[in-house]
């Protein structure tokens, strides 16, 4: 099994740019497609990247995503940040076996 | 537009038993592999298991193998997640989520969740 690891919070003022780490243990972080989530309070999880940087229709241009193979690592990027985009994020990817696996998530503060 | 809608969730003692329904609309459903996700309230997300378009392949999370069963019928849009022998610590808000036309593909819709609270 392979944890994905996220910072517990992130803090930033509207306006800046965010940007939210997922770190795979073990396998490569390329070998899986790497998906972000976005989920606000009481409300259910919505996709703003899927397979590693890919946004769906409706999202805004300011979410974007990467993977680096030296820090095993994925990045979700929110720039021009809104008192809106606070949020949970969670990063989401999948074992070899196929089984999906998220990350702990990472609180996105906008003050 | 792409719409799920779970149903079937409520309170149940330890040991027994739930079905949780998705209906889906919006997409031809068999087309897809379809998704169970949790989250306990509070927490973050959790799969659950996955099926594939024509049934064929299953596939779940270890602490439900063996309880859990997930299926489908695609002449109906519905997908469903049988729950047996229910523990505390399967209390969550359970999602539907449809994934891509292949097992590890991302999770592009959810539906809004039930919630199912096992608890004597």
């Amino acid at each position: 099994n392979f944890v994905l690891t996220q910072p517990h919070s992130v803090s930033e003022s509207p306006g800046k740019t965010v940007t939210i780490s997922c770190t795979r243990n073990g396998d490569s972080i390329a070998s899986k497609y790497v998906q972000w989530y976005q989920q606000r309070p009481g409300s259910a999880p919505i996709t703003v990247i899927y397979e590693h940087n890919q946004r769906p229709s409706g999202v805004p241009d300011r979410f974007s995503g990467s993977i680096d193979s030296s820090s095993n690592s994925a990045f979700l990027t929110i720039s021009g940040l809104k008192t809106e985009d606070e949020a949970d994020y969670y990063c989401q990817s999948y074992e070899s076996n196929n089984h999906g696996v998220f990350g702990g998530g990472t609180k996105l503060t906008v003050l | 537009q792409v719409q799920l809608a779970e149903s079937g969730g409520g309170l149940v003692q330890p040991g027994g038993s739930l079905r949780l329904s998705c209906v889906a609309s919006g997409f031809t459903f068999s087309d897809y592999y379809m998704t169970w996700v949790r989250q306990v309230p509070g927490k973050g997300l959790e799969w659950v298991s996955y099926i594939s378009d024509g049934s064929d392949y299953t596939n779940y999370l270890d602490s439900v193998r063996g309880r859990f069963i997930t299926s489908r019928d695609n002449a109906k849009n519905s997908l469903y997640l049988q729950m047996d022998s229910l523990r505390v610590e399967d209390t969550a808000v359970y999602y539907c989520a449809r994934a891509g036309r292949f097992p590890s593909s991302s999770l592009l819709y959810w539906g809004q969740g039930t919630l199912v609270t096992v608890s004597s």
